[in-house]
């Protein structure tokens, strides 16, 4: 089993539905981050959090929210998804601020 | 002018060909550096750290170069297996955060 997992791996949602994509992790690892990728953009972040008393605002936090249930568990949310949200999202997380990175296998969000 | 940036590619070389990528950055106080790799349709990993004095894994060969603020990504020997898109990530900020650049695509040919 991967030691990162986000659900669901596609989605494909309508404008104005409220969307949440989860992430959990088996690494024990305090600090957990949600990215975005988009063509020729790189990965962008969106938020993160270095336990589960602190959460942070990354670059393009405007849309979304967290929720960080657990140490293992990082929930991105979407509350009215907008079709410029459509891109590939990615959850990871590290031991230390300048540790590897350790990513899911990503999810595929549609908003059409 | 963004704060990571990489020539995008395609590059397309032949198996055993020597490849290099360069990454510029515009913080001067960014304090650490990577480089990793993303297949295609799959989640990026870790190729390798990059430190002041210049580092090598196998084939694989990461420069800094503080004074003009850019990184290098050299690839001897190159296989068919190394075709992926290579991302130049930087960390900065008390909070260490991680910019990743857009990445640069590579296409080794048999």
């Amino acid at each position: 089993d991967a030691d990162v997992t986000q659900t669901p791996r596609n989605r494909i949602t309508k404008t104005g539905k409220r969307i949440m994509l989860e992430c959990s992790q088996t690494k024990g690892h305090d600090r957990m981050y949600w990215y975005r990728q988009d063509p020729g953009l790189g990965l962008r972040l969106i938020y993160y959090s270095f336990d589960v008393k602190d959460i942070n605002k990354g670059e393009i936090s405007d849309g979304y929210s967290v929720s960080r249930q657990a140490q293992a568990k990082f929930s991105l949310s979407l509350e009215s998804a907008i079709p410029n949200q459509t891109a590939l999202y990615f959850c990871a997380t590290s031991e230390s601020p300048t540790g590897e990175l350790f990513f899911g296998e990503g999810s595929r969000l549609t908003v059409l | 002018r963004k704060e990571v940036e990489q020539d995008p590619g395609p590059f397309n070389v032949p198996e055993g060909a020597t490849v290099a990528f360069n990454c510029t950055y515009s913080n001067s106080a960014s304090q650490s550096f990577f480089w990793y790799r993303q297949d295609c349709r799959k989640e990026p990993k870790l190729l390798m750290s990059v430190y002041s004095s210049g580092n090598e894994d196998g084939r694989f060969t990461a420069q800094l170069n503080r004074a003009s603020q850019y990184i290098s990504l050299l690839i001897r020997d190159s296989k068919l297996s190394d075709s992926a898109t290579y991302l130049c990530v930087v960390s900065s900020g008390s909070a260490r955060q991680l910019t990743f650049g857009s990445g640069t695509q590579l296409t080794v040919l048999p």
